[in-house]
């Protein structure tokens, strides 16, 4: 247990369907991250939130959509996805300080989307 | 573009052998980190290096990071089943404005 959770654990879904996925941490944190994780391939970082402000966005298709109402909560909205999206989709969040180049990211367990 | 390639990608070893894993690039980190990634969760940080030819230890493990900090490497003495999982390297640096830069993993199995 991280102390982030994420839901659902597991998604299919068809290339019209619209759903979401929720991330929740309980540790505090100001810096919240998705990141997409396809076999054999390094971590794709999508999205960051700072202080629920987003600060990066790694060219992400618009048909990905990211919401950070508060500090604790990171949702990622889905449209019109590709069977070329099917992935493990992970949440993150870490305690960024000011001057620090490194801070330890923590991760939930993932959601694993399909894409029919 | 900063790049972390990671070698061996898979790697299948006897319960009690040594093994090591490496991180490599032509950029210069600030820091690099060592994450395991278990079937069904996310990755767990393992260690933290941030000053050229600083080596970690943890239990059984021995982290190393290059002297010019453009390398890395993972030792495992005696490996055990429970060592098994995906490990990840993953590198900041000020050109990628302090965000993660990852490499593909070396996934580990430990056959008892």
């Amino acid at each position: 247990e991280t102390g982030v959770t994420q839901t659902p654990r597991h998604l299919v879904m068809g290339m019209t369907n619209k759903k979401s996925l929720k991330c929740e941490q309980h540790l505090g944190h100001n810096a919240m991250y998705w990141y997409k994780q396809s076999a054999k391939k390094p971590l794709e970082l999508m999205f960051v939130y700072n202080f629920k402000e987003q600060t990066e966005n790694n060219s992400v298709p618009s048909r990905f959509s990211p919401e950070c109402p508060n500090s604790s909560h990171l949702f990622l909205h889905l449209h019109t996805l590709q069977p070329e999206d099917s992935a493990l989709y992970l949440c993150a969040s870490s305690q960024r300080l000011a001057g620090e180049a490194t801070d330890t990211q923590y991760f939930g367990p993932g959601t694993r989307l399909t894409v029919l | 573009t900063q790049l972390l390639e990671q070698s061996p990608q898979f790697l299948s070893i006897q319960e009690g052998e040594n093994l090591t894993v490496y991180c490599n690039s032509s950029s210069v980190f600030s820091s690099l980190q060592w994450y395991r990634q278990e079937p069904g969760e996310g990755p767990v940080l393992l260690v933290t290096v941030v000053t050229g030819g600083e080596v970690k230890k943890l239990k059984r493990l021995t982290f190393q990071f290059g002297d010019a900090r453009k390398d890395s490497s993972l030792h495992i003495t005696a490996a055990q089943p429970g060592d098994t999982g995906l490990y990840l390297c993953a590198g900041a640096s000020q050109d990628s404005n302090y965000q993660l830069i990852w490499g593909a993993g070396t996934k580990l199995i430990i056959k008892p």
